[in-house]
């Protein structure tokens, strides 16, 4: 278990509000990643960082923000929440070795109404 | 840009039987991973395939890595319906990032 912790849950917010999920871990990885997924689409990468204050964009980043000013911290915002942002949100961390898996959270349940 | 295509998108099999899902990508790459996924949970890591020629099996799953022909297969024996789920492939490409496959939804019934 790589003590990866995806807060909240489950949220229900309305069209226009900004929002933030987070995603705590306890080991120190440097590599972090916010993904979301869609019925159809798989998971999509949206953001990732490689370090603190270090993040870049991914395939879906439109809409979305992120910032890590702490290791163990990556935050992903809506800046406006959209319906087309009702999502399940997955953050995942990559371990370290020549070996290295990517582990993920439990999962955030998004609906914008 | 990295495309990652799986078929099939769904399969309805019948428990004892075998089949495979076909994972290709676009790229070039040498580092692949199989997940499973269960209704309204997070990803569960199955294999990583780290070169070419890379075989892992674990129970009725057998996944194998080609990276010339960039394929990547999971093969399911005898299937049970404790296999129902949906498979996921992705790929590493070295640029730190893992970029999936649509996922195949697999159900198995008597």
């Amino acid at each position: 278990d790589a003590g990866i912790t995806q807060s909240p849950r489950h949220k229900v917010t309305e069209t226009g509000t900004p929002v933030t999920l987070r995603c705590h871990q306890t080991e120190n990885h440097r590599y972090m990643y916010w993904y979301r997924q869609d019925p159809g689409h798989g998971l999509r990468l949206i953001h990732y960082s490689y370090g603190v204050k270090d993040t870049d964009k991914g395939e879906v980043s439109d809409g979305y923000s992120v910032s890590r000013s702490k290791t163990e911290d990556f935050l992903l915002t809506l800046e406006s929440a959209t319906s087309s942002q009702t999502s399940v949100y997955f953050c995942a961390i990559r371990e370290t070795g020549l070996t290295y898996g990517y582990t993920f959270g439990s999962g955030t349940r998004l609906t914008v109404v | 840009e990295l495309k990652v295509e799986q078929n099939p998108l769904f399969l309805s099999m019948q428990e004892g039987k075998n089949y495979t899902i076909y994972c290709n990508y676009s790229t070039t790459s040498d580092r692949l991973y199989w997940y499973r996924q269960d209704p309204g949970k997070s990803l569960e890591s199955l294999f990583v395939l780290l070169s070419n020629g890379a075989v892992k099996q674990e129970g009725r799953l057998m996944a194998s890595l080609d990276t010339k022909a960039r394929l990547s297969t999971l093969h399911i024996t005898a299937a049970v319906h404790d296999l129902s789920a949906t498979y996921f492939c992705a790929v590493d490409i070295g640029t730190d990032k893992l970029i999936f496959g649509t996922g195949t939804r697999l159900q198995v019934f008597p």
